[in-house]
């Protein structure tokens, strides 16, 4: 069974700053990998997916993250965001057809 | 002209009633899921359908009851509600069924049993 670790629950940061979320997986197989951002009071969209091929994986709102295999990681990072950035952001692993989401990293962008 | 809709936006009554909410996409989508988001925000599974057929059943009381009429719609029937069924629930919907298939969501029903 896999499971999703995000290693921090609220990153509060500055407008134009750089972000890093931290997402941890555990899977004995290889698996599928996802960010997605639930704005306030929204369901949730898609930022970003890694599934194969090269581990630096571009999403959207300038967002990208890096999926490593030996550390089991998948950080999402932005190197500048903006107050519109504030929002709920969810790690999650794919497989045998169901998402399993981590509990979330609130990001709080602050002028 | 939104990609996946959930009526009611939001849902208040007594612990005891029987309750549904409708989710419908126009994204001709094959796939279609149920998902608990609870007060910490934790989002779990309940259910998917293909082609209405349930493909995913996760540990859920018998009291729901998902009903996919056709492809775009998948509604759930809740009974005997409970306090402790307080939650949002998102619909969301999928290409197909698979593991690299991006998931669309709905913008959730909040759902306050008293």
């Amino acid at each position: 069974a896999q499971s999703v670790t995000q290693l921090d629950s609220q990153v509060p940061v500055f407008e134009e700053a750089p972000v890093e979320l931290r997402c941890n997986y555990s899977s004995s197989v290889s698996v599928y990998l996802f960010w997605y951002v639930q704005y306030p009071n929204q369901g949730l969209q898609l930022l970003l997916k890694y599934l194969s091929g090269s581990t630096l994986v571009k999403g959207i709102n300038g967002f990208e993250a890096e999926f490593n295999k030996s550390q089991t990681s998948f950080h999402l990072r932005k190197p500048s965001v903006h107050i519109s950035d504030t929002a709920e952001y969810f790690c999650a692993v794919s497989q045998d057809y169901k998402l399993s989401f981590g509990a979330g990293t609130t990001v709080t962008v602050r002028a | 002209d939104t990609a996946v809709s959930q009526t009611p936006k939001y849902l208040v009554t007594q612990m005891g009633n029987d309750k549904s909410i409708k989710c419908e996409q126009n994204l001709g989508h094959d796939t279609m899921y149920w998902y608990k988001q609870d007060s910490k925000k934790f989002l779990k599974i309940m259910f998917s359908y293909n082609n209405k057929e349930l493909i995913i059943n996760e540990t859920v009381p018998n009291r729901f009851s998902p009903k996919s009429p056709d492809k775009a719609h998948l509604n759930l029937h809740i009974n005997s509600l409970e306090l402790g069924d307080s939650a949002v629930y998102f619909c969301a919907s999928s290409q197909q069924a698979g593991s690299q298939e991006t998931q669309y969501f709905g913008p959730g029903t909040r759902l306050l049993v008293l």
